[in-house]
């Protein structure tokens, strides 16, 4: 089976720096995803490790480690939009599907 | 290019009734999975639909069933609707089988059994 563990709530300053942890346990591997989800809207597509290290997009990187199975999802320069749920998810093996954490939501305060 | 376009946007029934929704996938895009997220949750594969057919299925009942037609397009069909059932039922398309595997998401159809 597939588990994933992230916290359940984060609250960050605008402008701040923050991370949110993914732990797994997983019977195969492919890569750990992230994704973003405001209230009411769509899961979006954040960034993806498919090997060990760190992937930056904007303002926005991602950390794997498969020795540790862990990852992060590292917000810099925090806004009040980036407000949202973070999902962190893998892909079942053999398949083309996602297991999804619970998410963690995350509020920027001034 | 239109994302991922998903209908109806809400819906309500009672219990012991039936349900069809719709997802037309992103252009381009062959493959259509549904999940279902409830409250406060992340997202729970129900089944994907490739071709066609379905390939692959998460943990739910016979109660769930779908359909992919030859434009792409997928309906998800719930029967004997439960209390439970009530749920953000969400569409993710992809083109087939990428490293990366990145879902596009619509915006979800919410159900609320009554």
């Amino acid at each position: 089976g597939q588990s994933l563990e992230q916290p359940s709530e984060v609250t960050a300053v605008e402008g701040a720096i923050v991370q949110i942890n993914c732990t797994y346990q997983t019977s195969g591997f492919y890569g750990l995803s992230w994704y973003q989800q405001h209230d009411g809207g769509a899961p979006t597509f954040l960034s993806y490790n498919g090997l060990d290290g760190l992937e930056e997009t904007g303002r926005f990187s991602s950390f794997l480690s498969r020795s540790d199975s862990y990852g992060y999802l590292l917000l810099q320069e925090l806004q009040m939009k980036d407000s949202a749920s973070y999902f962190c998810a893998v892909r079942d093996p053999g398949a083309n599907n996602l297991f999804f954490g619970t998410g963690t939501r995350l509020t920027v305060i001034p | 290019d239109a994302g991922v376009t998903q209908s109806p946007t809400h819906l309500i029934k009672t219990r012991g009734q039936q349900v069809t929704l719709r997802c037309s996938p992103k252009s381009g895009h062959d493959t259509v999975s549904w999940y279902q997220q409830a409250l406060g949750q992340g997202p729970q594969f129900i089944f994907q639909y490739y071709e066609e057919e379905e390939r692959q299925r998460g943990n739910f009942p016979d109660r769930f069933s779908g359909h992919q037609f030859p434009n792409y397009s997928s309906e998800l069909n719930v029967n004997a609707l439960l209390l439970g059932d009530s749920a953000l039922y969400l569409c993710a398309s992809s083109l087939g089988w990428q490293e990366k595997n990145i879902q596009y998401f619509g915006a979800g159809t919410r159900l609320s059994v009554l």
